[in-house]
């Protein structure tokens, strides 16, 4: 799996859109973009993934640089309970074992 | 979505003893499944790749004498934590798809305290 990075946490209003942003350079053509999150002391919770369209699902919106080093997950309302480390991963679709990065906390914030 | 389900929750045992951790898949059947092991204020890493049928494949560093991981199943895999010790303290969580090109799916996570 390419590297990922992203900020090592991150605070939202309640209400309002949390964009989470990750850098993905080297990513090769063959890899996705995944987006999972996991909520204290639970296992991890699949959100979106991706190729190079950008995405949407019930839970976020995944938009994807044309160049494909980078993405952002969009949550579009934002509630407490997105509290949450959310972890960007590129991986290959054959791979099925993930390798976790140290993820972004998002606090979403009253 | 696909369910998998992980028993039991949390588990408390005593310095010495072994503790089993069962993973299922619900609604699908997973040929494989992958036990990852999370320190706290950590990430997820992988400490092996349960086969159904064959042996498991372990990560470096991961003891496959102290983790003995059985996939009987398709449905099912156990991680036994043989003599278990304080610092096998842990969040051990499993995770399965049913086919290539689908997203894994975890479970709830199992926080495995030994004293």
């Amino acid at each position: 799996d390419a590297k990922t990075t992203q900020p090592t946490s991150m605070d939202c209003a309640e209400g309002r859109a949390a964009n989470l942003p990750c850098n993905h350079s080297t990513i090769s053509g063959n890899e996705y973009v995944y987006w999972y999150r996991q909520i204290h002391s639970q296992g991890p919770q699949y959100i979106i993934h991706g190729l190079k369209n950008n995405e949407t699902n019930e839970m976020a919106s995944l938009i994807i640089t044309e160049d494909r080093k980078s993405s952002t997950l969009i949550l579009p309302h934002a509630t407490l309970r997105d509290t949450a480390v959310y972890y960007c991963i590129a991986h290959t679709m054959s791979a099925r074992q993930l390798t976790f990065g140290s993820g972004t906390q998002l606090t979403v914030l009253p | 979505g696909a369910v998998v389900s992980q028993h039991p929750s949390w588990v408390i045992c005593k310095s010495g003893t072994s503790v089993k951790i069962e993973c299922r898949s619900l609604d699908f059947q997973a040929t494989t499944m992958f036990w990852y092991r999370q320190f706290p204020k950590q990430s997820l890493m992988l400490m092996a790749t349960s086969n159904e049928g064959s042996k498991a494949t372990y990560e470096q560093g991961v003891e496959k004498d102290k983790f003995l991981i059985n996939h009987a199943s398709l449905t099912l895999s156990t991680l036994t934590v043989t003599s278990a010790h304080p610092e096998d303290s842990s969040f051990y969580i499993c995770s399965a798809s049913g086919t290539v090109n689908t997203e894994a799916f975890f479970g709830q996570g199992t926080r495995l305290t030994v004293v």
